[in-house]
Parts: C-alpha cells; structure tokens; sequence
C-alpha cells in the first residue's frame, strides 16, 4: 500500500490567497483526520471524518477552514482567505477503526506570506 | 486546556542508556494510548501503543508502561541508538479522537 498520499507537499502562497491541501487516505480505512502542527501549539487535531462524515470540527481554528471529503478516497482542507498565522505543516491521517493506530501522510509545509 | 502532560521536552542520552519519557493524562475516558516517532521533514509515526486494561508492553527495545490509577504512562527506549534521535509524541485516544503531548525531542550521542 502507497499509505496516506498528500499534495501538494509545500505550499507557499500570499496573504488573502485561497489554498486548498489535498489527502488520499489509505483504501479501506474509514477514518480521516487532519492535523495541524507548529512549534507553539503542537499537533493539534481539526477535524476528523468517519465513513466520509465529518463527526468531530472543534479544532477548527475559524469559519476561514473547511474539509470535505466527498468519498472514501480523497479530502480537502481549504482555507479562504489564509493569514500569516496559518503557515505550519498540515497532516492528514487515517485509521481502519479510530480505535487504533492512525497512519500519518508525510504533510503539507504551508507558508503564507 | 492540556489534557496530555509530556515531559521533559528535551531529552539528551548517550548510546546504549536508557531513555525514559513521562505523560499524564486527566481524562478518564481515554482508552488507547499510543507513542508516535517523529523524523525531521516526515509524519508521525506508530511506535507503539498501550491499552488502559494492561500495566506494560514491550515492544523489542520499546516499552510502555501504564499506571491508570495515577493516570500516567511512560516510554522506555532500553540501549538507545543514535537512529532513535528524533521527536516521539505520547498521546491518548478517546472514540477515535486523539490528544497529543507537546512531543520530546530525544538527541543520542554516539
């Protein structure tokens, strides 16, 4: 298996720009979880879906993100407009169960200037 | 609010020692406890993981020792190596929903 795929892997783009980060969890996993990690806050989750419904968006940071995955082979995250403040590296994860071991994409490094 | 304690956040220990990592957790309700391994430019990584029914799993030089009435657990990296430098995270799941530990940057000098 090709494990988690995610595009682009950097993304560097100017304040107000729409960026959109892509993710193929691995086949036959029902869970997909986003992740954001910076050196101030960790890895922190966004957002997590279950047979492509998202279940849990608390970690959302504002209305400016928004994930769909509109089937079991690809998600989006997108963030519109971004802001300096959203530059860190974007993880994308799946699982079989979401009770066991979650399998990290290697990210996407986002740097909005 | 901090939910996964990690300590310490920097770890330095020469091959062959034995290097040990701390996590406190406040929420009763997690009930898997994983350890990510973290290469520079990569994605976590599963090292190994610990459910709350058992005291201890040993994974080769890997192991997670779990105390639920203090709501802590460990990871003990025995004859550590120079290719074990990297960032491990602890974490705790709860119905599928994962809370991660700051992570500990583990340096082995040769």
């Amino acid at each position: 298996d090709a494990g988690v795929i995610q595009s682009p892997r950097h993304e560097v783009t100017e304040m107000g720009q729409e960026v959109t980060l892509r993710c193929k969890p691995i086949s036959g996993h029902d869970y997909l979880f986003w992740y954001r990690q910076t050196m101030m806050r960790g890895l922190e989750l966004l957002i997590y879906f279950n047979n492509n419904v998202p279940i849990d968006d608390s970690g959302m940071p504002e209305d400016r993100f928004s994930a769909k995955m509109p089937n079991a082979s690809f998600s989006t995250l997108k963030i519109q407009p971004s802001e300096p403040r959203d530059s860190a590296v974007y993880f994308c994860a799946s699982s079989r169960t979401g009770f066991g071991e979650q399998y990290f994409g290697p990210g996407t490094r986002l740097t909005v200037t | 609010q901090q939910q996964v304690k990690q300590s310490p956040q920097s770890l330095i220990v020469q091959k062959g020692g034995i290097s040990i990592i701390n996590c406190a957790y406040e929420n009763t309700a997690f009930d898997y406890f994983p350890w990510y391994q973290q290469f520079p430019g990569k994605g976590p990584a599963l090292l190994i993981a610990i459910r709350p029914d058992v005291s201890e799993k040993k994974e080769g030089r890997f192991t997670i020792s779990f105390n639920k009435s203090a709501k802590q657990f460990s990871l003990h990296i025995m004859d550590s190596q120079p290719g074990d430098s990297a960032t491990y995270f602890c974490a705790a799941s709860d119905a599928g929903k994962s809370t991660f530990g700051d992570g500990t940057t583990l340096t082995v000098k040769p």
